[in-house]
């Protein structure tokens, strides 16, 4: 049964930098599908963030490629998001979830999802 | 980037209706459209892959259609566990990108 939970601190102050890790169980990251982050505010809906292979490979939002970088650690089945110089903008609900690959070039969206943590950028 | 909107925003069912949600592309996106079914403090769940393609577990009464930039989602007779929020996303290329929802809710 894969299972995938987001872990990370909640409350974050503006200008500094957000992190998080998501642990994967049920599967290996090593495996041919590929690692995603989502967020979801009010304001912007679902945003789609980046993307992570086991390989190290990433894809960013251009909306957010300034700010962002991942990784993945397939020693521990992991794999992290890391926002920087955040402001009240980026409060939202960070997914992380898995783009299946079924197929040479096969994509079905996201299948499995975390269940979300709420991050909050304050002072 | 590639725009997705969905249509209506917000829409008022009863059990038993059959009922369709459209999304639109602001340009083809092929058949690599998904979509989502979201309830209150949960995360979006897989309905529906490559415009058609029923995901594994979820029942026959979801449909998809469309290909290009014109796609559906038809509930064909609504059931209480139905009413949420919906969602289409595509995956034709970088960024990935959401319709803004439509919530479903009962008349």
């Amino acid at each position: 049964q894969v299972h995938l939970q987001e872990s990370g601190p909640g409350l974050v102050k503006p200008s500094g930098a957000l992190s998080l890790t998501c642990t994967v169980s049920g599967v290996s990251i090593s495996s041919r599908h590929w690692w995603s982050w989502v967020r979801q505010s009010p304001g912007k809906g679902l945003e789609w963030i980046g993307e992570v292979y086991h390989s190290g490979s990433t894809t960013y939002n251009p909306s957010l490629k300034t700010r962002v970088s991942m990784s993945a650690d397939k020693s521990k089945n992991q794999f992290s998001l890391k926002l920087s110089s955040v402001t009240a903008a980026d409060t939202a609900v960070y997914y992380c979830a898995r783009l299946r690959v079924i197929q040479a070039n096969g994509y079905t969206g996201f299948d499995y999802w975390g269940q979300g943590t709420l991050v909050t950028v304050s002072s | 980037d590639i725009q997705m909107t969905q249509s209506p925003s917000t829409l008022s069912a009863s059990v038993g209706d059959r009922v369709t949600i459209t999304c639109r592309a602001s340009q083809s996106i092929s058949r690599w459209l998904a979509w989502y079914q979201q309830k209150p403090g949960k995360a979006p769940n897989l309905l529906i892959y490559e415009a058609s393609t029923l995901e594994s577990g979820v029942p026959s009464r979801f449909s998809g259609s469309g290909s290009g930039t014109e796609f559906a989602l038809t509930i064909s007779s609504l059931q209480p566990d139905d009413f949420a929020t919906y969602y289409c996303q595509h995956y034709n290329s970088y960024p990935y990108t959401f319709g803004q929802g439509t919530k479903l809710d009962v008349k």
